[in-house]
């Protein structure tokens, strides 16, 4: 089925230590997204991608970091976790092309004690 | 900075009641909204909105953009419990449609 995959679907994570979440598309949109959601803040964002091989910065990057090394796939990376960190990281893309919709994987739920 | 704000944050209703959700925002270059729907897990399509004054529809849920007063708004008619979500608002801008904002989101219940 298409659409995007993201991995884990939920972690336990000691405060210090390195994470990365997963996430692969097989739509081959170009652009894709990292999100965090938290209550009262909603979705924001973290890293984003336009195209292979490039990288931006969103809203809330520090602590994270991103690559693009290829279409389909969009790693987050946390290098060392802490507790505000704790938190639902959605993946997304699009085919900006198209102005169209923003595809959602599942989500990760990620705590950090 | 852009920005997506939508009132109100969170709503009661009971089954059959008509609700309406509100979406303002400010952005530099707009392209595109759209509205999502937040159940459990990811978000889910609903609407995207580029022309203003031209309604969207499905079924009890409609959508209309005001591009002259920078906002747009969701109907539900006859709500029922299946309609209790976190309604989310999102607003495309830039010269390349990369950047999408979201407002912090609508949470509505539904109650028999």
């Amino acid at each position: 089925i298409a659409g995007i995959t993201q991995a884990p679907t939920s972690q336990i994570l000691a405060a210090g230590r390195r994470m990365t979440l997963r996430c692969t598309q097989d739509m081959r949109h170009n652009a894709m997204y990292w999100y965090r959601q938290d209550l009262g803040l909603g979705l924001r964002l973290i890293h984003y991608s336009n195209t292979a091989g490039t990288t931006g910065k969103g809203e809330v990057p520090d602590g994270y970091s991103v690559s693009r090394a290829n279409t389909d796939d969009f790693p987050l990376t946390l290098a060392s976790a802490v507790p505000s960190q704790t938190s639902v990281y959605f993946c997304a893309s699009r085919d900006t092309s198209k102005t169209g919709e923003l595809f959602f994987g599942e989500g990760s739920r990620l705590t950090v004690l | 900075e852009d920005k997506v704000v939508q009132s109100p944050l969170s709503l009661v209703v009971h089954e059959g009641d008509t609700v309406t959700l509100n979406c303002s925002y400010e952005v530099t270059n707009f392209r595109s909204l759209l509205w999502y729907k937040q159940e459990k897990k990811a978000p889910t399509f609903l609407f995207m909105l580029t022309s203003s004054g031209i309604e969207k529809k499905s079924g009890r849920l409609s959508s209309i953009l005001d591009k002259k007063e920078l906002f747009s708004i969701l109907n539900i008619t006859a709500t029922q419990t299946g309609d209790s979500a976190i309604y989310l608002c999102a607003v495309t801008s830039g010269a390349g449609s990369y950047q999408l904002t979201f407002g912090k989101g609508t949470k509505l219940s539904v109650i028999p």
